[in-house]
């Protein structure tokens, strides 16, 4: 089945360090990928997505690159701010002819930004 | 705000018992979801629903039920309760379509339902 394997955290960045977070994915099909970012008490939010191979994904200074000779979609950010604090989670979606259209997520990697 | 409201947002309860967590998508998605978010299975897909109809199922268990309604809103029943299902419980909306094609199914949630068994 479709799995996504994420770095595990926490990562713990000062600010204004480059941050990568590390996402690789097995799927049948073409999948669509994204990056959801979760702050604390919050729901998730959808941080970028690409949809076919080389498309990148970019939001808030956030830039993540399908790669599909690698089946990668690492998440970057030149700038890390105290703010970015939060879990992020890859997730990708194949679209199935049964009309399942539900992302499956990676276990989600904690960011701690140090003043 | 997401636009995808989930109430309640947090619930109490004991083993044994029965709790519905209920869903309003975002205005004109047609699909909703379910899932499961616990520290030791991290983000569980539950269940998917279309326009009314189920489309898929993930992880969920026999004790636990769903449907989404015609006004489009969606509850997620939890039965006979124990322990290990305290959790937060998001509700997920999406336009959704009825075939292959191209562009990302983008999933928009809400901020959750959180159940205490105790």
């Amino acid at each position: 089945g479709d799995s996504v394997t994420q770095m595990e955290g926490p990562v713990t960045l000062s600010e204004e360090a480059f941050l990568t977070i590390n996402c690789t994915y097995t799927a049948t099909g073409y999948p669509s990928l994204f990056w959801y970012v979760q702050y604390p008490g919050e729901g998730l939010q959808l941080l970028l997505k690409a949809t076919k191979a080389d498309d990148k994904g970019s939001n808030k200074g956030f830039e993540a690159t399908y790669r599909k000779e690698t089946t990668s979609f690492h998440l970057e950010k030149g700038s890390v701010q105290v703010s970015d604090s939060a879990v992020y989670f890859c997730a990708l979606s194949v679209a199935e002819d049964t009309g399942r259209r539900a992302l499956t997520f990676g276990s989600g990697t904690r960011l701690q930004v140090q003043p | 705000d997401s636009g995808v409201t989930q109430t309640p947002k947090h619930l109490i309860t004991a083993t044994g018992q029965r709790v519905t967590l209920r869903c309003s998508p975002r205005s004109g998605d047609l699909s909703v979801y379910w899932y499961q978010q616990s520290l030791d299975q991290g983000l569980q897909f539950l269940i998917q629903y279309y326009n009314g109809e189920e489309r898929a199922k993930g992880n969920i268990l026999e004790r636990f039920s769903a449907q989404q309604f015609p006004d489009l809103h969606s509850e997620l029943n939890l039965s006979s309760l124990e322990l290990g299902d305290s959790a937060l419980y998001f509700c997920a909306s999406s336009v959704g379509s009825s075939g292959r094609g191209p562009g990302a199914n983008v999933l928009t949630f809400g901020a959750g339902s959180r159940l205490t068994v105790l």
